[in-house]
């Protein structure tokens, strides 16, 4: 079964410091596409980063990278420079070839002043 | 601002009434989803339509109905709902067609409670 796993249910970080959020999947399809999201307590949904499975470069976006470790099905959310704002729900999810997208049950992440 | 645009934010309902959900899309995106999401709960996929046909149904309780009138629209049509239906409602939009690279744009969803 295609599924999502993120180990860690809450983060407590100080800011400034660089953060890595975990996700591995489980898939056996040869194409899919692996994203993170945001969501903040007003409960918007945030697109930050994606990683495709044939991409062979790690993806990045500002201060979001992905730590994409492919024989290892793990693709990390690295924050570098933590700021108060990034407290947050995140989301790990994979987009298979039916275009459905499943998601991890999350991480809430805090940090701290 | 979000390009998914929802209404209503918020929604108070009673078991008795009938009321739709609305999501509007103008990024030319074909496939269109409806996610139901519960406190502290990742979403949770109720429809998928693509191409303006539906294509996944989470077997989803028949008093949920989804419509997908045109390509930039997709409503959700809610009667006969149970307390335990209160959630969030998210919609989201993607390119579709397998389109892996294509991460989903959500709304800002629809709270919706069931008296």
């Amino acid at each position: 079964a295609q599924k999502i796993t993120q180990t860690q249910p809450g983060m407590f970080v100080q800011e400034k410091e660089a953060v890595t959020l975990d996700c591995t999947y489980d898939t056996s399809d040869q194409s899919y596409g692996l994203f993170w999201y945001k969501q903040p307590s007003s409960g918007e949904m945030i697109f930050l980063i994606y990683q495709g499975s044939y991409d062979e470069q790690n993806a990045t976006e500002g201060r979001y990278s992905l730590n994409f470790q492919k024989a290892r099905k793990s693709a990390n959310l690295v924050i570098s420079a933590s700021q108060l704002g990034d407290s947050a729900m995140y989301f790990c999810a994979m987009m298979r070839r039916d275009d459905k997208i499943i998601f991890g049950k999350g991480t809430r992440l805090h940090i701290l002043p | 601002d979000t390009e998914v645009t929802q209404t209503p934010k918020h929604l108070v309902m009673g078991m008795t009434n009938k009321k739709s959900l609305k999501c509007e899309q103008h990024m030319g995106h074909r496939a269109m989803y409806w996610y139901k999401q519960k406190a502290k709960k990742p979403p949770e996929l109720m429809f998928v339509y693509s191409y303006e046909k539906l294509s996944i149904n989470e077997s989803v309780p028949s008093r949920f109905s989804p419509e997908c009138p045109n390509s930039s629209l997709l409503n959700l049509h809610l009667h006969a709902l149970q307390p335990e239906d209160s959630a969030l409602y998210l919609c989201a939009s993607s390119q579709g067609r397998r389109s892996y690279n294509s991460p989903l744009h959500f709304g800002n969803g629809t709270r919706l409670t069931v008296t």
